[in-house]
């Protein structure tokens, strides 16, 4: 079946622009999370969402970082004023909301602030 | 709180030798362990997951892990490595009893076979 999808894939910008990324997460999950990869370094989590529920935006690093999500399904993950410090691989991953399980992860988007 | 520590940033082994990739963790209560693998320029797959049962759980592509909660551990382990498992190892705990559904992630460990 279909897995996770994001786009785009790649993405280069100037500083001070902003960038929309899309997550599309498997049909019927109802958790979806956002976490930065950069360099060397591991995971960073960013944003949780689970169903209806107010999301969970203790990991954004600053208010230039939002996102949404909207029906229950695709979210976008908005970065306004890019910085150079903004680039890394920013990952997206899906699970149904039963504890324990595992998450699955799209191929994520490399973004690269000029 | 909980967290995660790989230990080794890089773990070297030659095709056809066992292979260990250590994880410890850190949770006030029983802990939910994975472990992921990242191949160049994809996502994150999952492995395997300890979440209750037996100590020995067993996973994709012929990987296992043993959970020892006397140490703290969830090493990763393969009887006989292959060149192909050369990928960025990733283990992750969460703590159930926290309320969070947020795991905590590893840095990561390189794991590279030798032909």
């Amino acid at each position: 079946g279909a897995g996770v999808s994001q786009s785009p894939s790649n993405k280069v910008t100037e500083k001070g622009k902003d960038v929309e990324l899309r997550c599309d997460p498997i049909s019927g999950h109802t958790a979806l999370y956002w976490y930065r990869q950069s360099l060397g370094q591991g995971l960073e989590f960013l944003i949780y969402f689970q169903g209806n529920s107010a999301p969970d935006k203790s990991g954004l690093p600053s208010d230039r970082f939002s996102a949404e999500r909207t029906g229950g399904s695709v979210s976008t993950l908005t970065i306004q004023r890019t910085q150079q410090e903004d680039s890394a691989v920013y990952l997206c991953a899906s699970s149904l909301a039963i504890t324990g399980n595992e998450q699955f992860f799209g191929p994520g988007t490399r973004l690269t602030v000029l | 709180a909980q967290s995660v520590a790989q230990p080794e940033d890089q773990v070297n082994v030659a095709e056809g030798n066992p292979l260990t990739v250590k994880c410890t963790y850190s949770v006030s209560g029983n802990p939910y362990l994975f472990w992921y693998v990242q191949y160049p320029n994809r996502g994150l797959q999952f492995l395997l997951k300890y979440i209750t049962g037996d100590n020995l759980v067993k996973g994709s592509y012929g990987f296992e892990a043993e959970f020892n909660k006397s140490q703290t551990s969830f090493h990763l382990k393969k009887p006989s490595a292959l060149v192909s498992d050369s990928a960025l190892y990733f283990c992750a705990v969460r703590d159930p009893s926290g309320g969070s559904y947020i795991p905590t992630f590893g840095r990561g460990t390189s794991l590279i076979v030798h032909p």
